[in-house]
């Protein structure tokens, strides 16, 4: 079955520093959705990548999707204490139609 | 804000208690969801329903009972529920549930529910 891997785990950075985080899948993605979540409330919607090599940037989030369409990346440069949390990769598959999966997430703190 | 809230936004309950998880969705969308998050574990996909009707039941134990009155409504019944229970239960929304590559999912803040 499909599933999503994310990398790392979780990652303390200090302020100001740069960071990636990682989703990996074992099968082509249709879409690959990035999320971010505080602990214990919603899921807030940051980016959507389709196509392979597409690259979209908000504020200072830089979410790449590679050329296979099997691996994205989400790039926060000159972290801040706002961008702590939880950070989800889904995806749509083919033949899972209308139905993300979901890594398990990425915990992110920004030390002052 | 998302467009989509739930309540209440905690909960908490005993085993023999019924209760109610309620969602609305304020985006004009048709397919609506509802999702667990466990600790340490991805988020499961629970139930789905498109223009009101289940179309998708992950096989969730029958103490939990969706309901769909309407395409912005969306209930999770909950009866002799147990302490493994316990966990996040978010409702999404989207705009069809047959869209593919594309079909952004909007989630709501959750509702926390404990079970004693």
């Amino acid at each position: 079955s499909q599933e999503l891997e994310q990398s790392p785990q979780s990652l303390i950075v200090q302020e100001g520093k740069n960071l990636t985080i990682n989703c990996t899948s074992s099968k082509t993605l249709y879409g690959l959705y990035w999320y971010k979540q505080k602990y214990g409330e919603g899921l807030i919607f940051l980016m959507m990548l389709q196509k392979g090599g597409e690259e979209k940037s908000h504020e200072k989030i830089t979410a790449k999707l590679d050329e296979k369409k099997q691996q994205s990346s989400l790039h926060i440069t000159a972290s801040q204490p706002s961008h702590a949390g939880i950070y989800l990769c889904g995806a749509d598959i083919p033949g899972n139609t209308g139905k993300l999966i979901f890594g398990q997430g990425t915990t992110l703190q920004v030390k002052p | 804000e998302t467009g989509v809230t739930q309540t209440p936004r905690h909960l908490v309950m005993g085993m023999t208690n019924k209760k109610s998880l309620k969602c609305e969705q304020h985006l004009g969308h048709n397919a609506m969801y509802w999702y667990k998050q466990s600790a340490k574990k991805p988020l499961e996909l629970m139930f789905v329903y498109s223009l009101e009707e289940r179309v998708e039941n992950n096989s969730v134990p029958s103490r939990f009972s969706p309901e769909c009155p309407n395409s912005s409504h969306l209930f999770l019944h909950l009866h002799t529920l147990q302490p493994e229970d316990s966990a996040l239960y978010l409702c999404a929304s989207s705009q069809d549930y047959r869209d593919t590559g594309g079909n952004t999912i909007y989630f709501g803040e959750g509702s926390w529910l404990t079970v004693v």
